[in-house]
């Protein structure tokens, strides 16, 4: 089975820390991304990456940044965090040069609370 | 750009009752289609998915969906409700090409016993 672990379930960190969210998968997926769910706002889509050192922006970039070093490995990082940014990350991966048609997997879900 | 609507950000059935989740997208081509689930304090996880051929999909846990490219809908269907199908619904899109999915903003379903 395809598995996608996010390193913190759960997290509080102070206005203005750096934080780190880290995310590994274990199949060799090319795609990765990082998503943000709120409550009556869905899954919106912070970065995605489809190779190693490289990076999309999604939807809601601002205030967020991405690292991928090798292929199993995305990081997010909140460079200052705020108290708006206080939400459930989810990490995911799919095979192939694009996710047309192909299942796109979930990490656990990161609960970020910042104070 | 793509978009998807769901109908009904809570959804309360009876056990045993039809549970009829909706959802409708917008695309300039057709496109692939997701249910996803996720349960409390969960990830994600996929309950069937549209891509080419038969309309309707079966997909985990008894549930199915059928694509209707006329109505521009992929609602999701299951005859019987059990309680433990009480958690969040997500319908997702994505066009045939190098594009992430796109998801709604969820269903909840409640099931009352």
């Amino acid at each position: 089975d395809v598995k996608v672990t996010q390193s913190s379930r759960y997290l509080v960190k102070r206005t203005g820390e750096k934080v780190f969210l880290e995310c590994v998968q274990d199949m060799d997926h090319e795609n990765m991304f990082w998503y943000r769910q709120d409550p009556g706002l869905g899954l919106r889509l912070i970065y995605f990456s489809y190779d190693v050192k490289m990076k999309e922006k999604g939807d809601i970039p601002e205030g967020y940044s991405v690292s991928r070093e090798k292929k199993e490995r995305f990081s997010l990082i909140l460079e200052s965090a705020s108290t708006n940014q206080t939400s459930m990350y989810l990490c995911a991966s799919t095979p192939g040069g694009g996710p047309s048609g192909n299942t796109i997997y979930f990490g656990e879900g990161s609960w970020l609370t910042v104070v | 750009a793509q978009s998807v609507t769901q109908l009904g950000s809570h959804v309360s059935v009876s056990e045993g009752a039809l549970v009829l989740l909706r959802c409708n997208y917008s695309s300039s081509v057709p496109p692939y289609l997701f249910w996803y689930v996720q349960y409390p304090n969960q990830g994600l996880q996929l309950l069937l998915k549209y891509t080419t051929g038969a309309t309707l999909v079966k997909g985990i846990n008894g549930f199915e969906a059928e694509f209707k490219k006329s109505e521009t809908s992929f609602h999701l269907t299951k005859p019987s409700a059990h309680m433990s199908d009480a958690a969040e619904y997500f319908c997702a899109v994505s066009d045939p090409g190098n594009t992430p999915l796109v998801f709604g903003k969820g269903t909840r379903l409640s099931v009352i016993a």
